[in-house]
């Protein structure tokens, strides 16, 4: 079962940050959070992910609370081509790996 | 950036046929490769973990003779979809782990099925 929850669906306006929020309050300590993007039709692409540290790459930044129960992934200056199903994912561990399960995601849209 | 090919992207079969969809990890090995599928408007839901030289790891409802797993090398992996009807009509999307501690996973572009 998905470890996560998010808002079905959200908008903003281009060129303004998007912040997409995301519940993980049963996350363990040693569990990752990750965000992926699904455009129609594609296989998911990474964004960022992070174990309690803020991170910052040159998509996003993703904020994890201090008690790590949510997370916000912020996409700084959106473009219409950021449209997209957004997925708070967190990694749980699997055998002698790990598996990534997704939630039922964001569906963000960026207006003109 | 580490690249994952599935192929094929695209396939249309009769009932009761039987489809091999293929994932390759292009430029790192990946003893991990997971099989995905997605209906329309939802979410990924996790089918399987493949595991090289070993069995795959079926997901609690999903059915290890209906589609069949293979990861007979450290490139690739490959789900067999047999006998298929047209409720198998999905998108299956297969991903990689480079195996780096705490990495991403790669994903392939999909695999579009459709069982007339």
């Amino acid at each position: 079962d998905a470890k996560t929850t998010q808002p079905p669906s959200m908008d903003c306006a281009e060129g303004r940050a998007a912040n997409l929020p995301c519940n993980h309050s049963t996350i363990s300590g040693n569990e990752y959070v990750y965000w992926y993007r699904q455009i129609h039709s594609q296989g998911p692409q990474y964004i960022i992910h992070g174990l309690k540290n803020n991170e910052t790459n040159e998509m996003a930044s993703l904020i994890i609370t201090e008690d790590r129960k949510s997370s916000t992934l912020i996409l700084p200056h959106a473009t219409l081509r950021d449209t997209a199903v957004y997925y708070c994912i967190v990694r749980v561990a699997a055998d002698s790996s790990y598996k990534l399960i997704f939630g039922s995601g964001t569906r963000l849209l960026v207006r003109p | 950036g580490a690249v994952v090919s599935q192929h094929p992207s695209r396939v249309i079969c009769k009932s009761g046929t039987s489809v091999k969809i293929e994932c390759r990890s292009l430029d790192f090995q990946a003893t991990t490769m997971f099989w995905y599928r997605q209906f329309p408007k939802k979410s990924l839901m996790l089918m399987a973990t493949s595991n090289e030289g070993s069995k795959a790891t079926y997901e609690q409802g999903v059915e290890k003779d209906k589609f069949l797993i293979n990861h007979a090398s450290l490139t690739l992996s490959t789900l067999t979809v047999t006998s298929a009807h047209p409720e198998d009509s999905s998108f299956y999307i297969c991903s990689a782990n480079p195996g780096a501690r705490g990495g991403k996973l790669f994903f392939g572009s999909g695999t579009q099925l459709s069982v007339l």
